[in-house]
């Protein structure tokens, strides 16, 4: 059972782009809403994270989207750069331990 | 301030043997999670500890286990290594027992032959 269903599995978008991931969940007790980053050799970063409560949450070029009815959230990635180029995965909690989509890897080319 | 350190960063054993593998949290975190990700997928939880308490467990067999020091860092143990697990071992701090705000080190490359 996939708890959380991440979507595209890879995305290629043009330099000054918008790359866009999204996410859904099953389990209506998911409260927090991370997005990480991973580059290859590296552990995940945390980038932006969103809770129920708004429906939208911005971070320089991140953007969360939250449709709670939906069950679905999503990372738009404005002016999208060539060192954006990474593994982004989705996460969810609800006072448990964080439940990870499979990853979404994206390529920025010039 | 320093992040999340792990070690090694890489690791070779053999299939039967044991490993443990070290985490030290961000200065003043008392949550420690441990995580597998195995190449091409998303981290799976195994263990989280908070004040040196274990406080959940994934779906891992015995063979896997953890704990928590005084100094809130953590080791994680895996006895009776088995090819499948080989995968890059992920170790997470949090201020609190809620996994929000969750910091990962570098990981520990673990590969069994």
């Amino acid at each position: 059972q996939q708890q959380v269903k991440q979507s595209p599995q890879s995305l290629i978008v043009q330099k000054g782009g918008i790359s866009i991931i999204n996410c859904a969940y099953e389990n209506t007790a998911f409260d927090y809403f991370p997005w990480y980053q991973q580059f290859p050799g590296k552990g995940p970063a945390l980038l932006i994270a969103i809770r129920p409560d708004v429906s939208e949450k911005k971070e320089g070029r991140f953007t969360i989207s939250f449709n709670k009815s939906a069950k679905q959230f999503s990372l738009h990635i404005m002016d999208s750069q060539p060192g954006d180029s990474a593994t982004y995965f989705c996460a969810c909690s609800g006072n448990t331990p964080l439940v990870f989509g499979k990853g979404t890897r994206l390529s920025v080319i010039a | 301030d320093a992040g999340v350190t792990q070690s090694p960063t890489h690791l070779i054993k053999t299939r039967g043997q044991h490993v443990t593998l070290r985490c030290s949290p961000i200065s003043g975190h008392k949550s420690v999670s441990w995580y597998q990700q195995v190449l091409g997928q998303g981290p799976q939880f195994i263990f989280q500890y908070y004040e040196k308490e274990e406080r959940g467990r994934g779906n891992f067999p015995d063979r896997f286990s953890a704990r928590q020091f005084p100094n809130y860092s953590s080791e994680l143990n895996v006895n009776a290594l088995l090819l499948g697990d080989s995968a890059l071992y992920l170790c997470a701090s949090s201020a609190l027992l809620e996994n929000t705000e969750a910091f990962f080190g570098q990981g520990t490359r673990l590969t069994v032959v």
